[in-house]
């Protein structure tokens, strides 16, 4: 039972790169969301999607994109990668807003 | 704005002994309540969702309540053992939203 499944784990990126972050869930769930987790800073959420087609922006998007053109599939885009965006990403999904969200296991990526 | 904490940001204590973590949000307008884990370099582990309308959860050693008039929730874990170290990290829902809003977290260890 794979439930949230993220690619690649790690990633070494140099500034002004582009790259795609994939969030596959075989649970059939409606609501999937892309966070950033940065020390003392918790995690915040980047974008989220409220089903196949829909978009939108959370508390940090600038500087990235999502698209969710299948339901299992969430890909998170950065076009020309920072430093600032130096993070650990995490991926999540729900079947609505008020179930339990599943996580996951992150994807850890540098950017020099 | 919701903001969540949770304090003491690391507590150390001796195998077998009762422990209460707090989370406290200043926003009482929410749906709902999630309590995660999180192991060095892993994703987030589910542990107990709570719905605005309920007081507590449980599931085996762990117990979580919630006070939405006072904007607190506790996680209560019974005669702990090394392998619940860890970072738990509680989450807000608010109302008719659908981002989860993070606290830093608690790191926990607990020692033999």
């Amino acid at each position: 039972n794979a439930g949230v499944t993220q690619t690649p784990k790690f990633r070494v990126l140099k500034t002004g790169q582009s790259m795609t972050l994939l969030c596959a869930q075989d649970m059939n769930h409606e609501y999937m969301y892309w966070y950033r987790q940065d020390p003392g800073m918790g995690l915040r959420l980047i974008h989220y999607s409220v089903g196949e087609g829909t978009t939108a922006k959370g508390e940090v998007p600038d500087g990235y994109n999502v698209s969710r053109l299948k339901k299992q599939n969430f890909l998170l885009g950065l076009e020309s990668a920072a430093p600032s965006q130096t993070s650990v990403y995490f991926c999540a999904s729900s079947t609505s807003q008020n179930t339990e969200a599943f996580f996951g296991q992150g994807t850890r990526l540098t950017v020099v | 704005k919701q903001e969540v904490t949770q304090i003491p940001a690391a507590l150390s204590v001796p195998e077998g002994e009762n422990l209460v973590l707090n989370c406290s949000f200043t926003d009482s307008a929410i749906y709902n309540l999630q309590w995660f884990r999180q192991d060095p370099g892993k994703g987030l582990t589910s542990l107990l969702l709570i719905q605005s309308s309920q007081r507590e959860q449980t599931s085996g050693r762990l117990n979580a309540s919630l006070d939405k008039s006072s904007g607190r929730s506790t996680l209560y874990i019974a005669a702990s053992q090394p392998g619940d170290s860890a970072t738990y990290l509680c989450a807000v829902r608010p109302g008719g939203g659908n981002k989860l809003t993070f606290g830093t977290g608690t790191q926990l260890k607990v020692e033999l």
